[in-house]
């Protein structure tokens, strides 16, 4: 149980264009999901914490409106880079909590997603 | 704002020696959460092993086990009979109770040499 996946695995897009990554729970409810970024070699940084049916909460320094977030339903949310620029390739990584098991202090985490901007 | 750090970018160990990866963490919070994860080449990040903020005793998973020490905001990570396939990137985090977010420290890189 506690599965999360992702999708796609790997996009390459030119620059300019807008591309859209999912996040899905599959087998369990997700009032919350997090979306991370992970350039070569380095750590994970929470970009935004998204919420099912509000706005998403973004950290300090993350452009809500290059990165949107919409988090329409307990199992899905989506990330959309839009007018993406090289410096956004990058391994995007999003994560739910379970609020209705006892492991809700856990997060489990997507497969990522690799984005290439050329 | 909690910070996570593991002062150790890199360690190599031998196939069946044990050791010890350290974090220490800064916050003011009292009730929270510390977990160790692991992120092998294909990037999945795989919980090793977690603990609460409000047990004394140190968690342990098998080969795995943890060093807490909350007085002075230490998490260290040890691993006992260490297999090739530990190799990997170990990520210390922590979070804080009732927010979910996670914070991440930079990583150590540990290599597991037959």
């Amino acid at each position: 149980g506690a599965v999360v996946s992702q999708h796609p695995s790997w996009v390459i897009c030119k620059s300019g264009t807008s591309v859209k990554i999912e996040c899905r729970s599959l087998d369990f409810q997700a009032t919350t999901m997090f979306w991370y970024r992970q350039f070569p070699k380095q750590s994970l940084m929470l970009m935004a914490t998204s919420n099912e049916g509000s706005k998403a909460t973004y950290e300090q320094g993350v452009e809500k409106d290059k990165f949107l977030i919409n988090h329409a339903s307990l199992t899905l949310s989506t990330l959309t880079v839009t007018s993406a620029h090289p410096e956004d390739s990058s391994f995007y990584i999003c994560s739910a909590r379970d609020l209705g098991a006892s492991s809700y202090n856990e997060q489990f985490f997507g497969p990522g997603t690799r984005l290439t901007v050329l | 704002a909690q910070t996570v750090t593991q002062s150790q970018p890199e360690m190599s160990v031998q196939e069946a020696e044990t050791v010890t990866l350290s974090c220490t963490y800064d916050t003011s919070e009292s009730n929270y959460y510390l977990f160790w994860y692991k992120q092998p080449p294909s990037r999945q990040m795989i919980l090793v092993i977690r603990q609460e903020a409000y047990k004394q005793q140190n968690a342990t998973e098998n080969r795995f086990s943890v060093n807490f020490q909350k007085a002075a905001k230490s998490f260290s990570l040890k691993i006992s009979d260490s297999q090739l396939g530990d190799t990997a990137m170990y990520f210390c985090a922590f979070m804080k109770h009732g927010v979910g977010d996670m914070r991440f420290g930079a990583g150590t890189r540990l290599t597991v040499k037959p």
